[in-house]
């Protein structure tokens, strides 16, 4: 069975500090793909990272950056110095490589930044 | 680019009644889905389709029927609205090749009185 588990549901910081946003993830497959959505308070669904599962390589984006490691089936999610505009519902998810297969996604983390 | 399109934006049902949640996209994607969003619940799909003519159940598909007549539409109908389907509904597209990211429609947020 595949599946998606953010055990983080709800997590408050205050501005600057970093936070961390835990997925891990279930699949019998050998290739799969990984995804990482924010959805702010105005409520749209904003694609932010893909990883595929043959690239171990961290990834770092401004402030955001991506821990993704195979040995634990995670795929973890780091704001540095974080700003009162990354409040937000964030969702990781997992894509199948059969094209003919759904899209699973985590019950999502609420992250609260406070001023 | 309008991306993909949802409509309506908001919308009270009775209970009992019908109504089609409208779903467009226009960025020739072969999978579209479903989902409902609730609190505590996340994003659970209802249906998708990876092509015209083609669609299957998700995890929540109850309640639901969905149709894929066109590359660009794909439709979700309530058949007899219940409070239970209060909810905020998401459609989303993506292509069908390995990896690609689904884009989303803005949402529907229907209240079943």
């Amino acid at each position: 069975a595949q599946k998606v588990t953010q055990a983080q549901t709800e997590i408050s910081v205050v501005e600057k500090e970093d936070v961390t946003l835990d997925c891990v993830y279930e699949t019998r497959d050998t290739t799969y793909y990984l995804f990482w959505y924010k959805q702010p308070p105005s409520g749209e669904l904003v694609f932010l990272i893909r990883r595929n599962s043959f690239d171990e390589q961290n990834e770092i984006s401004g402030r955001y950056s991506w821990n993704f490691q195979k040995s634990t089936s995670s795929f973890n999610f780091t704001i540095t110095a974080s700003q009162v505009v990354d409040s937000a519902v964030y969702f990781c998810a997992l894509r199948p490589p059969d094209r003919d297969d759904k899209i699973i996604f985590g019950k999502g983390t609420r992250l609260h930044i406070l001023p | 680019n309008a991306g993909v399109t949802q409509t309506p934006k908001f919308q009270v049902l009775k209970t009992g009644q019908s109504m089609t949640l409208q779903c467009a996209q226009d960025m020739n994607h072969e999978y579209m889905s479903w989902y409902r969003q609730d609190p505590g619940m996340g994003l659970r799909l209802i249906h998708y389709s990876v092509g015209a003519g083609i669609t299957d159940q998700g995890e929540v598909p109850n309640g639901y029927n969905v149709s894929r007549s066109t590359t660009e539409d794909f439709p979700l109908r309530l058949l007899s609205a219940a409070p239970s389907q209060t909810s905020v509904y998401f459609c989303a597209s993506s292509y069908s090749g390995p990896g690609t990211e689904a884009f989303f429609g803005q949402g529907t947020r229907l209240t079943v009185v």
